[in-house]
């Protein structure tokens, strides 16, 4: 079956450790996006990337980065720069373009990273 | 600046009534408007879209959403509310600032009750 899988489902890391969240997507999509949601604020869009080795800073990018090597791969790094990682982070992926290519996102289920 | 607003933190409806939740959006050009169901600890859901033509849109599991052009209005309806429809609800629009990205409201979360 084609989707999104983000791993692990829960994290927990030691404040001011750097940390790596996966997500593959078999959907042979070219736009990646990673988003934060916090109870209360909605999803608020860290990076994205419409095509491999090329990615942008999205609303909330300072304390993250990305890196887009392979078509199937938008790995996100939680930097001990970021000063309030704890959230629920989502990885979405679509097809990009204008026109008929209005595809919906596709998301994966989630990973949920508690520092502490 | 481009945005979505969901007015209602929370909706309670009673199992078998219609149920509506509201969204409303600010975008510069034809907007291109999604609906997203999330269960608990899950990733969201595509419920329905719309990008042109008929104003009432139907999707996935009995859903449908009106588009209103002079309300600048995208409303999610059921004409009667399950249990199981309990969840968190997403409006978001998708807009072009160099390439396209997706705007999300603040989600409202629907409580039917039994």
């Amino acid at each position: 079956d084609g989707g999104i899988t983000q791993s692990p489902k829960y994290l927990f890391r030691k404040e001011g450790q750097n940390v790596t969240l996966s997500c593959e997507q078999n959907l042979n999509h070219d736009a990646m996006y990673w988003y934060r949601q916090d109870p209360g604020q909605g999803l608020r869009l860290i990076y994205y990337s419409q095509i491999v080795n090329d990615f942008q800073k999205g609303d909330i990018a300072e304390g993250y980065s990305v890196s887009r090597e392979k078509k199937e791969s938008f790995p996100l790094t939680v930097t001990s720069a970021q000063k309030n990682p704890t959230a629920f982070y989502l990885c979405a992926s679509s097809i990009p373009g204008s026109g008929a290519s209005n595809s919906p996102l596709h998301f994966g289920n989630g990973t949920r990273l508690t520092v502490t | 600046a481009q945005s979505v607003a969901q007015p209602e933190d929370q909706v309670n409806v009673a199992e078998g009534n219609p149920l509506t939740v509201k969204c409303t959006y600010s975008v510069s050009g034809n907007p291109y408007l999604f609906w997203y169901v999330q269960y608990p600890n899950r990733g969201l859901q595509f419920l329905l879209k719309y990008i042109t033509g008929d104003n009432l849109v139907k999707g996935s599991y009995g859903f449908e959403a009106e588009f209103n052009k002079s309300q600048t209005s995208f409303h999610l309806k059921k004409p009667s509310a399950l249990v199981s429809d309990s969840a968190l609800y997403f409006c978001a629009v998708r807009v072009k600032s160099g390439t396209y990205k997706y705007i999300f409201g603040t989600g409202t979360r629907l409580k039917v009750l039994a």
